[in-house]
């Protein structure tokens, strides 16, 4: 499994885009990137995912470099809401369910300041 | 549609003891993964079952285990309990994937 590191936390103003950025230097070829939001005492819950170039739905953007070595997840205009955990995952989705026992890591704490 | 669900919300236990804690997951979906999330710390993977077998296990002692039933549900055992059990246990539930679908966890105290 391609090991990932993150900052440790940001801190951000209402309003903002927030850019976090994913290491993923050992990235296999079928891995793809996968990026989870967590509430304290809650479940991780699924923001988006991408294989390469850009993804973007309802609630944010990835963008990965022809290299896939990093990520970047994109939060526009954040919230106090949004103040929360974020995990960067790389893993295979190729070889079905199993390929998702992925060890998440510490995260980034994003703290949103009014 | 209902979401992942566990029991309990809260369970306190003391050292030496066993705790059980339970998992349903979406309706339809048949895998169910494990996590571990100590105090401060990200999610370990523990264990995942599929179609009523474990499938992988992650980096645990063996008082860890569990079983996952006809319907689906699941349930996690953890023997002769100690300290830095402690922690909050998540369940998955998958279908096709990618994304996995979080309960609200198990908050476990080991006294």
């Amino acid at each position: 499994l391609a090991k990932t590191t993150q900052p440790i936390s940001m801190d951000s103003y209402e309003g903002q885009e927030v850019n976090i950025t994913c290491s993923h230097n050992n990235i296999a070829t079928n891995d793809y990137i996968t990026w989870y939001q967590q509430f304290p005492s809650q479940g991780p819950r699924f923001i988006i995912q991408g294989y390469k170039t850009k993804v973007t739905n309802e609630v944010a953007s990835l963008f990965i470099p022809a290299d896939r070595k990093s990520s970047t997840l994109s939060l526009p205009r954040v919230s106090l809401s949004d103040t929360a955990v974020y995990y960067c995952l790389v893993g295979d989705i190729g070889s079905g369910a199993g390929s998702y026992q992925l060890t998440f890591g510490k995260g980034t704490k994003l703290s949103v300041i009014p | 549609e209902a979401g992942v669900t566990q029991s309990p919300t809260h369970l306190i236990k003391t050292r030496g003891q066993q705790a059980t804690l339970r998992c349903s997951p979406i309706s339809g979906h048949t895998s169910v993964y494990w996590y571990q999330q100590a105090l401060g710390l990200g999610l370990q993977f523990l264990l995942w079952y599929d179609e009523g077998e474990e499938r992988n296990r992650g980096n645990f002692p063996p008082r860890f285990s569990g079983r996952q039933f006809p319907n689906y549900s699941s349930e996690l055992n953890v023997n002769a309990l100690e300290l830095e059990d402690s922690a909050l246990y998540l369940c998955a539930s998958i279908h096709f994937g990618p994304e996995q679908f979080f309960g609200p966890g198990t908050r476990l105290t080991v006294l």
